[in-house]
């Protein structure tokens, strides 16, 4: 079945630091793939997404790009702040399907020490 | 803010109960999904409706029922609660109802329940 693996955290930086968070998946078809952002206290917030092989989505500095070869959704940033600090969590779906639903990955939390 | 509005934010109960989360979808939205986070589980899809029909089953609990209505809000209906139901869960909505390119979902702030 359909799974995405995130890299475990706790990860912990130190502002203005480079941010890299792995993410590779397993699907058939041609899934969508998405960062959501969970402040804490807070929803979940779509952070960035991306339809297609070697799509590259980006938004507020972080950037992931498609990769169909290694079926990895990577998730980076060049210089983390402190208001960065949440949980990352990875997670695609089918582009053609009946089901509506997303698969997740368990969650990377963010620390960024000033 | 996304749009999707969820009530109550907190909800403390006993084994044993019943409870009714609530939400909203966005303006226009026609799908509706639910989704629980608990600390062991991570997040689990539920359900997901759209236009007022069930489209999608995930690892729900036969004591646990949701339906939408007319307007579009959707209910999730938790009974005979045990201490293992406590988590957060997350109403989310959509435009459509597949997961075409393009058709993104929006979650609400979630509903914390406790059971005690």
């Amino acid at each position: 079945g359909n799974s995405v693996t995130q890299m475990e955290g706790p990860v912990t930086l130190s502002e203005e630091a480079f941010l890299t968070i792995n993410c590779t998946y397993t699907a058939t078809g041609y899934p969508s793939l998405f960062w959501y952002v969970q402040y804490p206290g807070e929803g979940l917030q779509l952070l960035l997404k991306a339809t297609k092989a070697d799509d590259k989505g980006s938004n507020k500095g972080f950037e992931a790009t498609y990769r169909k070869e290694t079926t990895s959704f990577h998730l980076e940033k060049g210089s983390v702040q402190v208001s960065d600090s949440a949980v990352y969590f990875c997670a695609l779906s089918e582009r053609v399907g009946s089901q509506g639903n997303l698969i997740f990955g368990k969650g990377t939390k963010l620390s960024v020490k000033p | 803010d996304s749009g999707v509005t969820q009530t109550p934010k907190h909800l403390i109960t006993a084994t044993g109960q019943r409870v009714t989360l609530r939400c909203s979808p966005r303006s226009g939205d026609l799908s509706v999904y639910w989704y629980q986070q608990s600390l062991d589980q991570g997040l689990q899809f539920l359900i997901q409706y759209y236009n007022g029909e069930e489209r999608a089953k995930g690892n729900i609990l036969e004591r646990f029922s949701a339906q939408q209505f007319p307007d579009l809000h959707s209910e999730l209906n938790l009974s005979s609660l045990e201490l293992g139901d406590s988590a957060l869960y997350f109403c989310a909505s959509s435009p459509r109802q597949g997961t075409s390119a393009g058709n993104t979902i929006y979650f609400g702030e979630g509903s914390w329940l406790t059971v005690v």
